[in-house]
């Protein structure tokens, strides 16, 4: 079963505006991390946010962590065509999932030039 | 270090044939992990392993095998392959030690399996 859901599941923006994507996800977690996917490719780790923590930056990218609402959010700013791509939350909860990350389904970004 | 690798890139198979899909990485880590990516679906975890001699089910392991003899190497056999196994399989490795990039798993290319 899928543990985190992704929101939109796509979204087009023009090159320079912020994109922002949404996850949810169902148990307790220990983290939760994000993934981008360009087309054909394998999936390429961005950031990951314990649950303990509440946001974090890493160059563009801003993620935010609510526990009480089991959400998530991941935010890129200044948007350029190269950051077309699917983006994944996925989730880890040592003691439920025995450690496996639980993936949502993705949102599809498109950045137009 | 090469990461993690994945052969071969592209196979078609006949239902009912069987193949092992192979997967290596060069990082010492102790966690290796299959997924297959269907459209729509995102990714589900097939098997899974903590170390070497150690494996189990993940999500959707029916009509697959898998084994770890050594920690470099987690290979995915398919027994008898079923149009339902048309996917893109992608092998996954991380480290859960502190130091380093913990928990952050390490994807490699991916294998496209078509089953006619």
């Amino acid at each position: 079963s899928q543990q985190g859901e992704e929101d939109p599941q796509a979204l087009s923006i023009q090159e320079g505006e912020n994109a922002t994507m949404n996850c949810s996800y169902k148990t307790s977690i220990n983290n939760l991390q994000w993934y981008r996917q360009n087309s054909g490719r394998g999936l390429v780790h961005l950031i990951l946010i314990r649950s303990n923590e509440r946001e974090k930056h890493s160059g563009r990218l801003r993620v935010t962590l609510d526990t009480s609402k089991k959400s998530s959010s991941l935010l890129i700013t200044a948007s350029r065509a190269a950051d077309t791509a699917s983006y994944f939350c996925a989730a880890l909860n040592y003691g439920g999932s025995q450690g496996n990350l639980i993936f949502g389904k993705g949102t599809k970004l498109s950045v137009k030039p | 270090n090469a990461g993690v690798t994945q052969t071969p890139k592209f196979q078609v198979l006949k239902t009912g044939q069987s193949m092992t899909l192979q997967c290596a990485q060069d990082m010492n880590h102790e966690y290796m992990s299959w997924y297959r990516q269907d459209p729509g679906m995102g990714l589900r975890l097939i098997h899974y392993s903590v170390g070497a001699g150690i494996t189990d089910q993940g999500e959707v392991p029916n009509g697959y095998n898998v084994s770890r003899s050594t920690t470099e190497d987690f290979p995915l056999r398919l027994l008898s392959a079923a149009p339902s196994q048309t996917s893109v399989y992608f092998c996954a490795s991380r480290s859960d030690r502190e130091g380093g990039t913990p928990y952050e798993q390490y994807f490699g290319p991916g294998t496209r399996l078509t089953v006619t």
